[in-house]
């Protein structure tokens, strides 16, 4: 059964800073990695995906890696903004099993950036 | 429409009625989700709908739950005899059948049981 775990649970950082968030999944055979962003009493936002074939993304300020032999992604923030104060999560797509395409997500990270 | 659209967007209902949670899913999209997400905590997954296999109901906790997916567009969220442990927001989020595709989440039904 698929897990996905995300450290930290909580981050706070001084504005400006680079920051990095992990994620990382039990099993890698995935068809692709997504990160959101969700905003207190929202709904979820897309950021960035990676298909498994890929190694990184980027979009503006944010990158997201994927090492899919070992399990792992992360979402660099650059030059981070009070803006940028959100909770992220990363979700994996699954390739097998009887729910083929299912995302399932990990608790997220509450990311907050002191101006 | 141009995003994936859900309503109500909030509901207080008073427990032991009924409740229906609409999602109306990005057009062409076949693969729709349900998840729920209680105050402070993470989502759970409760229904995955994909084209027109059976879905995936193993995220469902209760037989109070139920889901229906009609014409393989609109799908509805029904909660039998509400419990105060169902107030939580609802989220639902569709994509291409595809695996590649990316998924696009609505703004969620906030329900509240008093």
């Amino acid at each position: 059964k698929q897990e996905v775990t995300q450290i930290p649970a909580a981050l706070s950082v001084p504005e400006g800073e680079n920051l990095v968030l992990n994620c990382s999944f039990t099993d890698s055979a995935i068809y692709n990695l997504q990160w959101f962003r969700q905003d207190p009493g929202k709904g979820l936002t897309s950021l960035l995906l990676i298909q498994s074939s890929q190694r990184e993304q980027t979009s503006g300020r944010l990158n997201a890696s994927l090492d899919k032999s070992s399990g792992r992604s992360t979402l660099y923030i650059a030059a981070s903004q009070p803006g940028d104060s959100a909770t992220y999560l990363c979700a994996v797509r699954t390739y097998y099993g009887g729910s083929q395409g299912n995302l399932i997500f990990g608790k997220g990270t509450k990311l907050s950036v002191k101006p | 429409g141009a995003g994936v659209s859900q309503s109500p967007s909030n509901k207080v209902t008073e427990k032991g009625k009924d409740v229906e949670l609409r999602c109306d899913p990005i057009s062409g999209h076949t693969a729709l989700y349900w998840y729920r997400q209680s105050l402070g905590q993470g989502l759970e997954f409760l229904i995955y709908f994909q084209g027109n296999s059976a879905p995936d109901k193993s995220g469902l906790p209760s037989d109070r739950f139920s889901a229906e997916r009609t014409g393989g567009s609109v799908s509805t969220l029904t909660i039998q005899r509400t419990q105060q442990e169902d107030s939580a927001v609802y989220l639902c989020a569709s994509s291409l059948v595809s695996g590649l595709s990316e998924a696009f989440f609505g703004q969620g039904t906030r329900l509240t049981v008093v």
